[in-house]
């Protein structure tokens, strides 16, 4: 079964800190990978997104993911976090061939501590 | 240019109700997405519109979902008989091209509350 499991639900760290926000998936071809941010009363963001070869990309606001086959995971990073940052972190998979349909993760809510 | 628009931003209704729900995509995106998404939970796909067309309407959850898109901008989401299962926030997005790493973007959403 196809699927993406996003296993914290919160994630609390301090302002400054580095971050890193975890991305498991289940997947029966190659995906193309995606992370968007959803901010309260706004829509999602697309953050970056990973189709083939380096499997570190560099995304807006300081996002990177790293992409491991092996590990079957797209993690999402961030050396240094800011308040703005606050929001909730979508991880998403979809077929090379369309992107029409979209395997989304329950997502996890990023909270900011100052 | 302007985002992708959704109205009503909120709307409240009565178990048995009828509904629209209209969306506003970027001009010249042709293609068209709504998603539902349910408290603590990831969108959840609905129907996709390439122009004019459903391309894929697969995901919506039974025949009291309907949704157009005439002219091949604006569309609406039609919710017969309202039922307090369909609660959720109802999103819309919208893309230039339909291939895997065309980026999608989303609207704001509209919040249906079914009482």
């Amino acid at each position: 079964a196809q699927s993406v499991t996003q296993p914290d639900i919160h994630i609390t760290v301090s302002e400054g800190a580095s971050l890193e926000l975890r991305c498991n998936y289940s997947y029966g071809a190659t995906p193309y990978l995606f992370w968007y941010v959803q901010s309260p009363g706004q829509g999602l963001q697309l953050l970056l997104k990973y189709f083939s070869g380096d499997t570190l990309v560099q995304g807006i606001k300081g996002f990177e993911a790293e992409f491991k086959r092996s590990q079957s995971s797209f993690n999402l990073r961030k050396p240094s976090v800011h308040w703005s940052d606050a929001a909730e972190y979508f991880c998403a998979v979809g077929p090379m061939d369309s992107n029409y349909q979209l395997i989304w993760g329950a997502g996890t809510k990023l909270i900011i501590k100052p | 240019g302007a985002g992708v628009s959704q109205t009503p931003s909120n709307k409240v209704t009565e178990k048995g109700k009828y509904v629209e729900l209209r969306c506003d995509p970027i001009s010249g995106h042709t293609a068209l997405y709504w998603y539902r998404q349910s408290l603590g939970q990831g969108p959840e796909f609905l129907i996709y519109f390439q122009g004019t067309g459903a391309a894929d309407d697969s995901g919506l959850p039974n025949d009291r979902f309907f949704a157009v898109r005439p002219e091949g901008s604006v569309s609406t989401l039609k919710i017969q008989r309202t039922e307090r299962g369909d609660s959720a926030v109802y999103l819309c997005a919208s893309s230039q091209l339909t291939s895997g790493g065309a980026e999608k973007y989303f609207g704001p959403g509209t919040r249906l509350t079914v009482l």
